[in-house]
């Protein structure tokens, strides 16, 4: 079967910085995705990851090891406002998303 | 207005109820997709509309049934709904790839609607 894994809630500090790891094992792979959720929001896009390597996005970078199946969402200069879910999700050899459950991120002053 | 919009945002019903949800998106997308998001879990892939048609129906329950009139409104109607169907229902939008229809992956989502079946 197909799997996403990612830890189920992470706490830091403001002005740290916090890598979420994302796992995978899926039939085929044609990108991952990176999404945020606050609270009562809509998921939105963060990043996309579909070779090897550091994609670099103001205080936000994504990670991709295809070899490996993993990825990791690295937040920088944490802010009260990156407190949220993130969401890791890759595309199957079919085109079709699928989810991980989601991180939920705290942030303590 | 802009982006992906549903309503109602939240949603009281009993078990014996009929109720319809309501996306509606604004960014010329050609694919349109219900989920269900319940706390802790992934989220679930319901339906999708590709131009219209109906490609994917997730062995999702009849008392789920989904419209596309156009593509850009998406209805999900509700009826003799259970309490564990109770989550948030998201719609999503996406653009389509030439030729193939492949899905290119970035989904717009609107807020939901947050449903609880009494």
């Amino acid at each position: 079967g197909q799997n996403i894994d990612q830890p189920t809630e992470m706490t830091a500090t403001e002005g740290a910085i916090v890598q979420i790891n994302c796992t995978y094992q899926t039939s085929g792979f044609n990108g991952l995705f990176w999404y945020q959720q606050h609270a009562g929001e809509a998921p939105t896009f963060l990043s996309y990851n579909v070779l090897d390597g550091l994609e670099e996005k103001g205080r936000f970078s994504s990670f991709l090891s295809r070899s490996k199946g993993y990825s990791y969402l690295l937040l920088k200069e944490l802010q009260m406002k990156d407190s949220a879910s993130y969401l890791c999700a890759v595309l199957d050899s079919n085109y079709q998303l699928i989810w991980g459950a989601g991180t939920k991120l705290i942030i303590k002053p | 207005e802009t982006g992906v919009t549903q309503t109602p945002r939240h949603l009281v019903m009993g078990m014996t109820n009929k109720k319809s949800l309501k996306c509606e998106q604004h960014l010329g997308h050609n694919a349109m997709y219900w989920y269900k998001q319940s706390a802790k879990k992934p989220l679930e892939l319901m339906f999708v509309y590709n131009f219209k048609e109906q490609t994917e129906n997730n062995s999702v329950p009849s008392r789920f049934s989904p419209e596309c009139p156009n593509s850009s409104h998406l209805f999900l109607h509700l009826h003799t709904l259970q309490p564990e169907d109770s989550a948030l229902y998201l719609c999503a939008s996406s653009h389509l790839t030439s030729g193939g229809g492949a899905n290119t992956g970035e989904l717009f989502f609107g807020e939901g609607s947050r449903l609880t079946v009494l």
